[in-house]
């Protein structure tokens, strides 16, 4: 079956410590994004991609960084240096990021929560 | 720069009964709109989407939305809630400004379906 796999479902965090959220899609998308979830908010952008070895900060990235060295790849490390981890992270893809954007739908995963020990 | 506000942050319901969640929106040019629906821990499905095609747009699950350009609006709306409808809905629209194809979601609608 086709779509986006987050792993692990749930995961802590010690203080201190980087902590890695996996996203993998067989969708054949080009770009993936990933998001943060807070309770009462919508979601945030914190870093997407639109190709493989190219990515770009979203609105919330401090404390976070990414890799993408292969196209169905786009795992989030959750530095020490982002002092409020607690959150839902969702992943998201999407076939390409040109042409007629609205037709190209953003297909997410099931979400890692994240807290914080 | 574009912006989604959802009206009701909690929307309570009766089985068999209408839906309605509200949202309007802001955009300077003619925008692209959302409705997606996430399940508790659960992530993100698309119900319906709006690309300047008919302003009426219906989705999965008997849900359709109408877009109101005069209004800034893009209300959610199915004629009769199920059970299975309880789940938290975001209204999000499409924002082009950054070269890049952004979402920028609402906060949130709770709705609550009771028997």
């Amino acid at each position: 079956d086709g779509g986006i796999t987050q792993s692990p479902k749930y995961l802590f965090r010690k203080e201190g410590q980087n902590v890695t959220l996996s996203c993998e899609q067989n969708l054949n998308h080009d770009a993936m994004y990933w998001y943060r979830q807070d309770p009462g908010q919508g979601l945030r952008l914190i870093y997407y991609s639109q190709i493989v070895n190219d990515f770009q900060k979203g609105d919330i990235a401090e404390g976070y960084s990414v890799s993408r060295e292969k196209k169905e790849s786009f795992p989030l490390t959750v530095t020490s240096a982002q002092k409020n981890p607690t959150a839902f992270y969702l992943c998201a893809s999407r076939r390409r990021d040109i042409g007629d954007m609205a037709k190209n739908i953003q297909y997410f995963g099931a979400g890692t929560r994240l807290s914080v020990l | 720069a574009q912006s989604v506000t959802q009206l009701d942050s909690h929307v309570s319901v009766s089985e068999g009964t209408p839906v309605l969640l509200r949202c309007n929106y802001s955009s300077s040019y003619s925008p692209s709109l959302f409705w997606y629906v996430q399940h508790p821990n659960k992530g993100l499905q698309l119900l319906l989407k709006y690309t300047s095609a008919a302003t009426l747009v219906k989705g999965i699950n008997g849900f359709e939305a109408e877009f109101k350009k005069s209004e800034t609006s893009f209300h959610l709306t199915k004629p009769s809630a199920h059970m299975s409808d309880a789940a938290e809905y975001f209204c999000v629209v499409s924002d082009l400004s950054g070269g890049y194809n952004k979402l920028i979601f609402g906060a949130g609608t709770r709705l609550a379906v009771h028997p």
